[in-house]
């Protein structure tokens, strides 16, 4: 089983619109969690950690559900400039500070 | 502050061709990790330093590939033989902390490799 499994989607939706992304990891002891975003042909980037109490900053809010294991990123209000694909990231424990990465989630904001 | 440097940033090879990569970390970090990224996948991770001390290399194919960080600051990555199917971007990133998770990583803008 992979360690963190996400949607690759692609989603498309028009700006303004909200759009969430879910990803799952497969160990239960893990205890870092963020969101990078990757634009195309580029480095990925850190967007937000996600903490315990979930957190917000402007309109990206992460979430955590430890019981369901997995981890979710909100955008509201979309713009074009969302544009991206959203890399899912875990650090299982043990692992010194090795990132566990998903696929990624293509999103598309469209005018 | 200086991002993570790395070069070159294209490389087209023939397969059984060698081929280096060079990455320059952020000042004063410590850790240090090569990512292999395939065309649809996300980054995985090859090898990952602290200083001039391995801590993983258990994903590395070490039939070809091999790295090292001599001086505890820039790295070279080197495949040795190519193949077709190591056509990917090579990333580097380096990180303050070596344990736990805290503030992520920063990630070089990458070596895209082609083999032919």
């Amino acid at each position: 089983r992979k360690e963190v499994e996400q949607d690759p989607g692609p989603f498309n939706v028009p700006e303004g619109a909200t759009v969430a992304f879910n990803c799952t990891y497969s160990n239960s002891a893990s205890q870092s969690f963020f969101w990078y975003r990757q634009d195309c042909r580029k480095e990925p980037k850190l967007l937000m950690s996600v903490y315990s109490s979930g957190n917000e900053d402007g309109r990206f809010t992460a979430q955590l559900n430890r019981a369901s294991q997995y981890i979710s990123l909100l955008i509201r209000d979309s713009k074009l400039s969302d544009s991206a694909t959203y890399l899912c990231v875990v650090n299982p424990p043990n692992t010194g500070n090795q990132f566990y990465f998903g696929t990624g989630t293509s999103l598309t904001v469209i005018p | 502050e200086a991002g993570v440097a790395q070069s070159p940033r294209y490389k087209i090879i023939e397969k059984r061709q060698s081929v280096a990569f060079w990455c320059n970390p952020i000042s004063g970090h410590a850790t240090l990790y090569w990512y292999q990224q395939i065309l649809g996948q996300g980054p995985k991770l090859l090898i990952q330093f602290q200083n001039n001390g391995v801590v993983d290399d258990s994903q590395l194919p070490k039939d070809r590939f091999s790295a090292e960080r001599l001086k505890g600051v820039d790295s070279t990555l080197k495949i040795q033989p190519a193949k077709l199917e190591d056509s990917a971007v090579y990333l580097c990133a380096s990180s303050l902390a070596p344990s736990g998770g805290g503030g992520g990583y920063t990630f070089g803008s990458g070596t895209r490799l082609t083999v032919v």
